[in-house]
């Protein structure tokens, strides 16, 4: 079945430094891929999101990097701050609005200061 | 502009016991999703509704857990009996349907005992 693998489960930075989380998927027909960042005891909230068209986008210190024919795409933070602690969660879908999402497993991301 | 609204936050039943959770979505957002997510996982998909039909619940435990969305806005998901292992965190989620863009709420931690 379709499945997105998520890497590394946690991830441990000096604040400061970027942070690189990495994501496989599977469904050939995905071309929708969002990142969610869940803090505790909330829900997920989107950050940024690429389409199959694109190969990468920013967004001030966040960007993501989409490679369709390795089917993998990577989350990028940069001058990591305390508050980027949280849990990331990477998506898969085949888009069109109303298809399902396929999440990865999560990376607990821990800033130190 | 107001957010997925859910409640309870938190529910604390004994097994055996029913449970209801109720969801608002974002104001004219026609797709409605709930979500389980265990602790440590990723968000799964248990329902999907476009409007007031449920068009995709292939994932929803139908021996006890229902779903309704009656009149196409507010949506309330039910066990009936909890178990144990029912224990985890539902998440509610909407889009404006024709964008592939998810909003989710806070989510309700249900423990059941």
């Amino acid at each position: 079945g379709e499945n997105v693998e998520q890497h590394p489960s946690t991830l441990s930075v000096q604040e400061g430094d970027s942070a690189v989380i990495k994501c496989t998927y599977s469904d050939s027909a995905s071309n929708y891929f969002p990142w969610y960042k869940q803090e505790l005891g909330k829900g997920p909230q989107l950050i940024i999101d690429i389409r199959s068209n694109v190969g990468e986008k920013k967004d001030q210190r966040i960007a993501v990097t989409l490679n369709k024919t390795a089917k993998h795409f990577s989350l990028h933070i940069t001058e990591t701050q305390p508050e980027d602690s949280a849990v990331y969660f990477c998506a898969a879908s085949r888009g069109g609005g109303t298809y399902k999402y396929i999440f990865g497993t999560g990376t607990r991301l821990k800033v130190l200061a | 502009e107001a957010g997925v609204v859910q409640s309870p936050r938190y529910k604390i039943i004994e097994k055996k016991q029913p449970v209801a959770f109720w969801c608002n979505p974002i104001s004219g957002h026609n797709t409605l999703y709930w979500y389980l997510q265990n602790l440590g996982q990723g968000p799964e998909l248990l329902i999907r509704y476009e409007n007031e039909e449920a068009v995709d619940d292939s994932q929803l435990p139908k021996d006890r857990f229902s779903a309704e969305r009656l009149k196409g806005v507010d949506s309330t998901l039910k066990i009936q009996p909890a178990e144990l292992g029912d224990s985890a965190v539902y998440l509610c989620a909407s889009s404006p349907g024709l964008v592939d863009t998810q909003y989710f709420g806070p989510g309700t931690r249900l423990t059941v005992l």
